[in-house]
């Protein structure tokens, strides 16, 4: 199984400026590595897919990056509605499919 | 629209048993792979099980902790993925969602289940 590890459990950011969520794999995926965003009470919402596109509905201010064992999430200029929790998925190799155990991000 | 609504969670005793749905529209439910996911209160995601397309075999993937007591199926004619959970325990309490596709792209608002005597 392999295991997804997010860094840092909290971030905590100012208006305005960049967030970078990292997720690490224990071994590789290629680049078969997805991130959600949950905000409280909602439902994960699928936000990145194949580690660098972006869905449909998401701001370009959102960006992935990365292959193998190393990803990052990149927010360029954090906004007050980007709070939430970020999970990151690895579907390259299944099952299991393997969560990250996800990265809060709060407004400093 | 596309979406999925979940349905069929409560409260049950351990030991219990209890069937969810999830009801798909909007898309071609089909030749989607289905899977369901959970989410204790206050913790993380966890992948539960997969069906494919039945054109595929319609074959199953479970993940350890739920394997042999919970089974996944799909009607397609009723556009309806369940899943049916058997001797139910304490740490089976969680918001269960229904998702879509290999990276889950489609996600329902999930049901409630919990597990409490």
């Amino acid at each position: 199984e392999i295991v997804m590890t997010q860094s840092p459990a909290t971030l905590s950011v100012s208006p305005g400026e960049r967030a970078t969520l990292s997720c690490r794999a224990s071994q590789s995926v290629s680049s078969s590595l997805a991130w959600y965003q949950q905000k409280p009470g909602q439902a994960p919402r699928l936000l990145i897919y194949g580690a660098s596109t972006r869905a449909t509905g998401f701001p370009v201010r959102f960006s992935g990056s990365g292959s193998g064992t190393e990803f990052t999430l990149t927010i360029s200029s954090l906004q007050p509605e980007d709070i939430a929790v970020y999970y990151c998925l690895q579907y390259n190799n299944w099952p299991p499919w393997t969560f990250g155990q996800g990265t809060k991000v709060e407004i400093k | 629209e596309v979406q999925l609504v979940e349905s069929g969670g409560g409260l049950v005793k351990p030991g219990g048993s209890l069937r969810l749905s999830c009801a798909a529209s909007g898309f071609d439910f089909s030749k989607a792979w289905m899977s369901w996911v959970r989410q204790a209160p206050g913790k993380g995601l966890e992948w539960v099980a997969l069906i494919k397309t039945t054109p595929d075999g319609g074959p199953t993937d479970y993940a350890a902790p739920v394997k042999g007591r919970f089974t996944i199926s799909r009607d397609d004619s009723k556009n309806t993925l369940y899943l049916q959970m058997n001797s139910l325990k304490t740490e089976d309490t969680a918001v269960y969602y229904c998702t879509t596709n290999l990276y889950f792209d489609l996600w329902g608002q999930g049901t409630l289940v919990t597990v409490s005597s």
